[in-house]
């Protein structure tokens, strides 16, 4: 079935510095893509999204390109800010005509001041 | 404004007991989800709704039972046959197209005591 794939564990990084969190997927058909992200105690908010090969979905200084050729969703930003701080999940959603979604384990970043 | 509205954001529950979670929106969205959060496991999909009177089981459905008697609402049934009810429970609705994105509540929390 379909699914996403999230590096491991917790980032830990400073204010300014540059951010990269991977996300791969396997799906049978053509997904869209998508990146959420948590803040402490809330529900999920949409980052950003794509919805086909070779799009870029951009938010709030956040970037993904949608890479059919590595199956990545790779989620970039180049300066985090400490309101950055949050779990960000990777989760697609294929168009098999079930309207699911497939969501990553999510990922913890701490940003530092 | 539109959104999607879950009550109670926190509840208690002893062992033993029902208990009905609430999600309400008004955004006019055909499917809804129920999701459970555990720590370090992401998003679990407990049940969804692509249309009133109609649902279906997701990957975690023992011990939980929902209903979808009108568009706007989807509640969702803690039964005491769930084995380890403890968690963040989110709600989330969606247009009905596979490339569209979820929209979520800001999540009931059950504690079991």
């Amino acid at each position: 079935g379909d699914s996403v794939t999230q590096m491991e564990g917790p980032v830990t990084l400073s204010e300014e510095a540059f951010l990269t969190i991977n996300c791969t997927y396997t799906a049978t058909g053509y997904p869209s893509l998508f990146w959420y992200v948590q803040y402490p105690g809330e529900g999920l908010q949409l980052l950003l999204k794509a919805t086909k090969a070779d799009d870029k979905g951009s938010n709030k200084g956040f970037e993904a390109t949608y890479r059919k050729e590595t199956t990545s969703f790779h989620l970039e930003k180049g300066s985090v800010q400490v309101s950055d701080s949050a779990v960000y999940f990777c989760a697609l959603s294929d168009r098999d005509g079930n309207n699911r979604l497939a969501f990553g384990k999510g990922n913890q970043v701490v940003v530092i001041p | 404004d539109g959104g999607i509205t879950q009550s109670p954001k926190y509840l208690f529950r002893k062992e033993g007991q029902n208990v009905t979670l609430s999600c309400e929106q008004n955004l006019n969205h055909d499917a809804m989800y129920w999701y459970r959060q555990d720590p370090g496991q992401g998003l679990r999909l407990i049940y969804y709704s692509q249309i009133v009177n109609d649902f279906q089981k997701g990957d975690i459905a023992e011990g939980y039972s929902v209903s979808r008697e009108k568009k706007e609402s989807f509640p969702l049934t803690v039964t005491s046959a769930q084995k380890n009810p403890t968690a963040f429970y989110l709600c989330a609705s969606r247009v009905g197209t596979n490339t569209g994105e979820l929209f979520f509540g800001e999540g009931s929390r059950l504690t079991v005591l």
